[in-house]
């Protein structure tokens, strides 16, 4: 498809578990962002990555959360641990460039820690 | 880094009438102002955007105002109808996008 392509749509998982979630971003796109939304609230900003630079990971909010970007493509955000407060939707989107261009978001994960 | 406040964080406009949301910045680098609408278990659309060197922009029913001095920026959407009940956040870019807390606006019938 044409647009970002998120995976899986849905994930619950427990306690304690390990997940993974994968953006595939809009093709030849270099900018790539990811962002959390919790229920009936705002976008938190986690990382961001721009072509071959060093990624803004500002917005992790632990060292349980990770995410990496190969061949400047797709993207995979892993939480390690999860704890119930990690349960939101997590979005990705993409752009090209990273200066004033447009951001395009896929449709998220919605994660579920029991 | 950037912060980017937004009001009101919920309105409700009669159908037909307009509805205004506003946004302020605190980067001067900031240089690219989006606006997306989300609508209840979608990711966030992007509706209109604006870049600093323009201080207005139109598409239909929709406009964006930009005031680079004093570093705010305005979405009217005039005309309402039902289906723009939605969230809608504001954006900054300076690089990364920095994204206000969002508005819920609802068009009464």
């Amino acid at each position: 498809g044409a647009g970002v392509s998120q995976s899986p749509s849905n994930k619950v998982t427990e306690k304690g578990k390990d997940v993974e979630l994968r953006c595939d971003p809009i093709s030849g796109h270099t900018a790539l962002y990811w962002y959390r939304q919790s229920l009936g609230q705002g976008l938190e900003f986690l990382i961001y990555f721009q072509g071959n630079s060093a990624p803004d990971k500002s917005g992790l909010p632990s060292d349980r959360f990770s995410a990496e970007r190969t061949g400047g493509s797709v993207s995979t955000l892993t939480i390690q641990r999860t704890q119930q407060e990690d349960s939101a939707v997590y979005l990705c989107a993409s752009s090209f460039g990273h200066m004033n261009t447009e951001a395009f978001f896929g449709q998220g994960t919605r994660l579920t820690v029991v | 880094g950037e912060n980017v406040e937004q009001h009101p964080s919920t309105l409700s406009v009669q159908e037909g009438d307009s509805a205004v949301i506003k946004c302020t910045y605190s980067d001067s680098a900031s240089n690219y102002f989006p606006w997306y609408k989300q609508e209840l278990g979608k990711g966030p659309q992007l509706i209109i955007d604006i870049r600093s060197n323009v201080g207005e922009k139109k598409d239909q029913r929709i406009a964006v105002t930009l005031n680079k001095t004093a570093k705010h920026f305005s979405l009217h959407i005039t005309e309402t109808q039902p289906e723009d009940s939605a969230v809608y956040f504001c954006a900054a870019k300076t690089g990364k996008l920095t994204f206000g807390t969002g508005t819920r606006l609802t068009i009464i019938p």
